[in-house]
């Protein structure tokens, strides 16, 4: 059972264009929502994260949107540059538990010049 | 300040040896944690400690994987009687307090049994 769908696979987007990865997830009890970065060879690295209190979340151009009744959030990279051609996982977690983070299964996004 | 470090960054086992790898978490980090990354996918939950105390293993696969954090600090993982379904990277991470908010990984281990 995955308990944190992703999507798309793969993106490609326009230099200064946006960048938008959508999650989807089953376990109510998930209350933190937090978004890596993860480049070839290197560990994952904490991008932005979300609560389930806030709607949205914005940190430069990078903004988490959250839908609650839905039970998705999304990660919008705003204009997307070449630097930022990476694979992004989203995960979910719950402090209910052990806070085990579940991730999806990756986006890798290429930003083309 | 530094962050989480792995070692090796590289291990090569034959089929049925023993390894043993290693996390530095971020100093005064209480919360660490391993997972297992397979080829393209995302990481998969291992084990959980909370300073020395492991309290949670559920995602170990088998009982050849055992973890260890005897000072609250350092930990390894050490599988014994590799398979090549181990063939993996191992990645560490640590947060500040006993819950495990704001996670940061290490760079990995990529174990490749052969």
């Amino acid at each position: 059972q995955q308990q944190v769908k992703q999507s798309p696979q793969s993106l490609i987007v326009q230099k200064g264009g946006i960048s938008i990865i959508n999650c989807a997830y089953e376990n109510t009890a998930f209350d933190y929502f937090p978004w890596y970065q993860q480049f070839p060879g290197k560990g994952p690295a904490l991008l932005i994260a979300i609560r389930p209190d806030v709607s949205e979340k914005k940190e430069g151009r990078f903004t988490i949107s959250f839908n609650k009744s839905a039970k998705q959030f999304s990660l919008h990279i705003m204009d997307s540059q070449p630097g930022d051609s990476a694979t992004y996982f989203c995960a979910a977690s719950s402090g209910a538990g052990s806070y085990q983070l579940t991730f999806g299964k990756g986006t890798k996004l290429s930003v083309i010049p | 300040g530094a962050g989480v470090s792995q070692s090796p960054r590289y291990k090569v086992a034959k089929r049925g040896q023993d390894v043993a790898l290693r996390c530095d978490p971020i100093s005064g980090h209480v919360s660490l944690f391993w997972y297992q990354q397979a080829l393209g996918q995302g990481p998969e939950f291992l084990t959980y400690f909370q300073n020395e105390a492991q309290l949670d293993k559920s995602g170990l696969p088998s009982d050849r994987f055992f973890a260890e954090r005897p000072e609250g600090s350092v930990s390894t993982l050490k599988i014994q009687r590799t398979q090549q379904e181990d063939s993996a990277v191992y990645l560490c991470a640590s947060s500040y307090g006993t819950g495990g908010y704001e996670q940061y990984f290490g760079p990995g281990t990529r174990l490749t049994v052969t």
